[in-house]
């Protein structure tokens, strides 16, 4: 079946420009997360969504950041004002569902590469 | 807070040489453990994983046993294809707590395996 898609797959913008990355989570999946990775950080979690609610945000570096989900599927991460410190591949994954005390499997998404200029 | 801390790379090796990579941990409450692979051009995807103490992961001939006595996930395979060639990632996700399951990963560890 389809996995997780991600768009665009590459993105250049000017410093200063706002982005939209969008996420298609795996259908049916209620977990979605957001993750960043970069040369400098590795890694790193951003924002976990369950269904339309984030009650995990802590990974979200500044206020220039924020994410949204509609319709218990696609999700959208925003990036404001962005800074070159922001270039980095954006990986989302999802996940059938998440609860507190067990792991389920996350599927990734293959990515977006942004690099601000 | 959490903490994945792998053996630096880049890694080479001759084909059906013997692989470890090393992976230590640090977590404050019930951590499952993973091992994620990021082929080139492709995303990332599960190896293998072990969600309790003294469990073994295995898949694709790689194993891993989860030692909470030396808080260690290392990652091994008794003989390397070129196919092999990728970035392995060690991860945990911390179960206690608030955690809904997000991964904390290692920096990544890049194996290129000659023939």
């Amino acid at each position: 079946g389809a996995g997780v898609s991600q768009s665009p797959s590459n993105k250049v913008t000017e410093k200063g420009k706002d982005v939209e990355l969008r996420c298609d989570p795996i259908s049916g999946h209620t977990a979605l997360y957001w993750y960043r990775q970069s040369l400098g950080q590795g890694l790193e979690f951003l924002i976990y969504f369950q269904g339309n609610s984030a009650p995990d945000k802590s990974g979200l570096p500044s206020d220039r950041f924020s994410a949204e989900r509609t319709g218990g599927s696609v999700s959208t991460l925003t990036i404001q004002r962005t800074q070159q410190e922001d270039s980095a591949v954006y990986l989302c994954a999802s996940s059938p569902k998440a609860s507190l005390g067990f792991s389920y499997e996350q599927y990734f998404g293959p990515g977006t590469r942004l690099t601000v200029t | 807070g959490d903490s994945v801390t792998q053996m630096e790379g880049p890694v080479t090796l001759s084909e059906e040489a013997f692989l470890t990579i090393n992976c230590t941990y640090t977590a404050t409450g019930y951590p499952s453990l993973f091992w994620y692979v990021q082929y080139p051009g492709e995303g990332l995807q599960l190896l293998l994983k072990a969600t309790k103490a003294d469990d073994k992961g295995s898949n694709k001939g790689f194993e891993a046993t989860y030692r909470k006595e030396t808080t260690s996930f290392h990652l091994e395979k008794g003989s390397v294809q070129v196919s092999d060639s990728a970035v392995y990632f060690c991860a945990l996700s911390d179960l206690g707590g608030t955690s809904y399951g997000k991964l904390t990963f290692g920096q990544g560890t890049i194996l290129t395996v000659h023939p």
